[in-house]
């Protein structure tokens, strides 16, 4: 069946470190992949996404992605944090039939 | 509207009550989708639109939700005899045929007391 797993339920770094959230999916084919960030209050919003070609793919808010197909990866990069990243993340993965996946989350501290 | 709306943004009910939440997706939109998220958890898939197809109810998790999407455009999800454990952000999102890329409401938050 298919999955999405995000093994960490918090991360803290500081504001101008660098971030990597990690997602891990299960799923026959190749998928299409999304990371989706979750302010307090709000609904989903999408910040990149992977159907076919590069597999580092850039997103808004300076965020980028890359797909590892040999370790079934889709982790979510940035170089440089800023307070107002702090928010929950969710990866997806879409599976062709409209129906999307989503991780548990991963929400981001941003301690000054 | 340019986004996603849902309505209310905030609903408090009294344990067995039913409640209504509505959804006003993307002007042209064809897909449509309803959410669960429990304080802490992901997204739990409840039901998807598409078109005038039958609809994919496999994520209600009981008889006492229902959907249902009129003219092709707004929809209602019903909780009917609300349960403590219905409490939940309540995410209603929309996409363009053939499309994956989803949008999302602001979600409706329901307290059942």
């Amino acid at each position: 069946a298919q999955s999405v797993t995000q093994p960490d339920i918090h991360i803290t770094v500081s504001e101008g470190a660098s971030l990597e959230l990690r997602c891990n999916y299960s799923y026959g084919a190749t998928p299409y992949l999304f990371w989706y960030v979750q302010s307090p209050g709000q609904g989903l919003q999408l910040l990149l996404k992977y159907f076919s070609g590069d597999t580092l793919v850039q997103g808004i808010k300076g965020f980028e992605a890359e797909f590892k197909r040999s370790q079934s990866s889709f982790n979510l990069r940035k170089p440089s944090v800023h307070w107002s990243d702090a928010a929950e993340y969710f990866c997806a993965v879409g599976t062709g039939g409209f129906k999307t996946i989503f991780g548990a989350g991963t929400r981001l501290f941003v301690k000054a | 509207g340019a986004g996603v709306s849902q309505s209310p943004s905030n609903k408090v009910t009294e344990k067995g009550k039913d409640v209504e939440l509505r959804c006003d997706p993307i002007s042209g939109h064809t897909a449509l989708y309803w959410y669960r998220q429990s304080l802490g958890q992901g997204l739990e898939f409840l039901i998807y639109f598409q078109g005038n197809s039958a609809p994919d109810k496999s994520g209600l998790p009981s008889d006492r939700f229902s959907a249902e999407r009129t003219g092709g455009s707004v929809s209602t999800l019903t909780i009917q005899r609300t349960q403590q454990e219905d409490s939940a952000v309540y995410l209603c999102a929309s996409s363009m045929e053939y499309q994956e890329t989803q949008y999302f409401g602001p979600g409706t938050r329901l307290l059942v007391l």
